[in-house]
């Protein structure tokens, strides 16, 4: 049972460039998060999403950032003109339903951005 | 709204004495509570939750937890650390269920624990 799976693990971009950070759910699941986590900084909220419809994306930066969760596919964060800002640990997370006790929220494994 | 403090940004113990990671949270609704640990480099693995069953949660690696109420408190234990124990724990409120802000979770800034010899 393969948990959350994102790729790739380690994304090195120019300023400028785009990057793109993929995020594949927990089988079953149809819930998915990202979160940022800055260089001595905790965990922050970005985006929620469930299949193609953003819930709250109240944590995105106004700019150059966008997430989506296809009907098919993986979720996918894209950064369009990376600056050296955007450089961070950037994760994803998936959970069954929203509503209720004992929905836990699963984590990957992170995708690390440098920007140069 | 809500909140999390953890009163700790780095704690230090012996192997094999116990540990107390300590959390406060501020919630707007009966929270759920969670704490996870992340080893260096690594992501986020979760050590226990707390849903408004039990007030006494255990979790994995020895690892448990207390919700207070009154004290609005959710302080991470175990009796006797491990050297494998060493990475960094984060106390985490989540939303109040049904809302939009459901799968928003609030971090605290994480405590370093470090586990000497």
């Amino acid at each position: 049972n393969a948990g959350v799976m994102q790729n790739p693990r380690h994304l090195v971009r120019r300023r400028g460039q785009e990057a793109r950070l993929r995020c594949s759910p927990m089988k079953g699941h149809s819930h998915v998060y990202w979160y940022r986590q800055l260089p001595e900084e905790g965990l922050k909220f970005m985006v929620y999403l469930q299949k193609e419809n953003i819930i709250d994306e109240s944590g995105m930066p106004k700019e150059r950032f966008s997430a989506e969760f296809p009907k098919e596919g993986p979720s996918i964060l894209r950064i369009q003109q990376v600056v050296r800002g955007d450089s961070a640990a950037y994760f994803c997370a998936s959970s069954s339903r929203t509503g209720g006790d004992g929905n836990t929220i699963y984590f990957g494994e992170g995708s690390w951005l440098t920007v140069v | 709204a809500q909140s999390v403090t953890q009163l700790d940004s780095h704690v230090s113990v012996s192997e094999g004495t116990p540990v107390l990671l300590r959390c406060n949270y501020s919630s707007s609704y009966s929270p759920s509570l969670f704490w996870y640990v992340q080893h260096p480099n690594k992501g986020l693995q979760l050590l226990l939750k707390y849903t408004s069953a039990a007030t006494l949660v255990k979790g994995i690696n020895g690892f448990e937890a207390e919700f207070k109420k009154s004290e609005t408190s959710f302080h991470l234990t175990k009796p006797s650390a491990h050297m494998s124990d060493a990475a960094e724990y984060f106390c985490v409120v989540r939303g109040g269920a049904g809302g939009t802000s459901y799968g928003k979770l609030t971090f605290g800034q994480g405590t370093i624990l470090t586990v000497h010899p």
